[in-house]
């Protein structure tokens, strides 16, 4: 599983948008991008996946440059709501099961 | 739709007492199933996953055992526990018959050993 590397904490204010980028040089060809979201005392929660280009849901966007070695996790205007820590877990889509790596993450605080 | 559930949601027990963590999913079957610990302030660690009944893998040898008795039950044991033991536990699971889009977790287990 490639390793990721993303800043230990950020700091932004509400109405603000927060880009958290996230490096995984040692991608593999068959990985996926995904970031999970995971507030105080509750499990993580998925927010998006994405393999190539950009990717856009209701909650973030993913972009993901053509070498695919990084990755962009954007935020449209933040809100107090949003402080949490988020992961970015690189790994393969797949039958036989889904085991992920969740480094330490990124710390969001959301100032109002 | 498919739920994850976890008990307790905080423990507290003294050195070399047993511990049982139960996880049961409803509303899938024959899921891949997950258990990680995450110390206070850290990223979360996988200890154990299931691809089916009986089949335990374990990433990190510890005190900890795991076990799957029926298709949508996973329970997490020790027979004695360590002081760091304590920790954040979390069970989770993913599709076992699709391509893995992402892994959905339950609320977790604060285990505090004193």
């Amino acid at each position: 599983l490639a390793k990721t590397t993303q800043p230990i904490s950020m700091d932004s204010y509400e109405g603000q948008e927060v880009n958290i980028t996230c490096s995984h040089n040692n991608i593999a060809t068959n990985d996926y991008i995904t970031w999970y979201q995971q507030f105080p005392s509750q499990g993580p929660r998925f927010i998006i996946q994405g393999y190539k280009t950009k990717v856009t849901n209701e909650v973030a966007s993913l972009f993901i440059p053509a070498d695919r070695k990084s990755s962009t996790l954007s935020l449209p205007r933040v809100s107090l709501s949003d402080t949490a820590v988020y992961y970015c877990l690189v790994g393969r889509r797949n039958t036989g099961g889904f085991k992920t790596i969740f480094g330490a993450g990124t710390r969001l605080f959301v100032k109002a | 739709s498919q739920t994850i559930h976890q008990w307790p949601a905080t423990l507290v027990q003294p050195v070399g007492s047993p511990l049982s963590l139960e996880c049961t999913v409803e509303g899938t079957s024959n899921p891949n199933l997950y258990w990680y610990r995450q110390a206070a302030g850290r990223g979360l660690q996988l200890l154990f996953y299931s691809v089916g009944i009986g089949q335990i893998s374990s990433e990190v040898p510890q005190n900890l055992s795991a076990s799957r008795p029926q298709d949508r039950q996973f329970i997490l044991s020790s027979k004695k526990l360590l002081l760091s033991d304590s920790g954040f536990y979390l069970c989770a699971w993913s599709s076992g018959r699709l391509p893995n889009t992402e892994a959905f977790f339950g609320q977790g287990t604060r285990l505090t050993v004193v």
